[in-house]
């Protein structure tokens, strides 16, 4: 079983705010990758990390930035939140090339 | 570019089988996946496919790919209220290696 976490699931939060939303996995997997999801709707790729000190945008523009310090750890970063950005946000990571992705739970993020 | 595609509904009696499908266009894809999504939650895989294969079972789970029409299905025996769900193909692409999701396939299970 996948130990992938993000926190916090659910989140509502006024304009303008910087919030991070963490994702962490235990399994030393490289890769790690952010999804936008629209409730009920598809994927979409906004960034992805292949190892420490590597990220890369997705096929989805996005405002939001990453960060990987730590193989563990991938936090997307709104600096400025506005209500555009309301949707549900899914991290994944996988062992290496062709490998299934493994989900989190996903956070719920709402503005106001 | 890559595309999935997946039809938006389907809806069965609880205890009859269950057919989704999946369309693709990559002809380089290594593997194809199913995911289930149930409300409110991530995506849990269920079952995958390497591209050499023709078909995959897993207890409750059959996997048909056709790869010369590029067409992937999930059957599901005995489909239970459990089953209730979103079902996300996607194909991993050899040349970016990354997953391309079809836009889900909503299963509703009545009694």
């Amino acid at each position: 079983e996948a130990d992938i976490y993000q926190t916090p699931r659910y989140l509502v939060i006024g304009t303008g705010k910087k919030i991070t939303l963490e994702c962490s996995q235990t399994m030393g997997h490289d890769k790690m990758y952010w999804y936008q999801q629209d409730p009920g709707m598809e994927l979409h790729l906004i960034h992805y990390s292949y190892g420490v000190n590597s990220t890369e945008k997705g096929d989805l523009s996005s405002e939001s930035t990453v960060s990987r310090i730590r193989t563990e750890h991938f936090p997307l970063t709104l600096e400025s939140a506005r209500p555009s950005h309301t949707s549900q946000y899914l991290c994944a990571s996988s062992h290496r090339e062709n490998q299934p992705q493994h989900f989190g739970d996903g956070t719920r993020l709402s503005i106001l | 570019g890559e595309d999935v595609e997946q039809s938006l509904f389907l809806s069965v009696r609880e205890g009859d089988s269950s057919v989704i499908n999946c369309t693709y266009t990559d002809s380089s894809s290594t593997y194809l996946y199913w995911y289930k999504q149930e409300p409110g939650a991530g995506l849990q895989l269920l079952t995958y496919i390497f591209s050499n294969m023709d078909m995959k079972q897993d207890q409750r789970l059959t996997v048909l790919l056709n790869k010369k029409d590029k067409h992937l299905s999930l059957r599901i025996a005995d489909t239970q209220t459990g089953d209730s769900a979103i079902y996300f193909c996607a194909e991993c692409s050899y040349n970016t290696d990354k997953l391309i999701f079809g836009t889900g396939t909503r299963l509703q299970v009545f009694p």
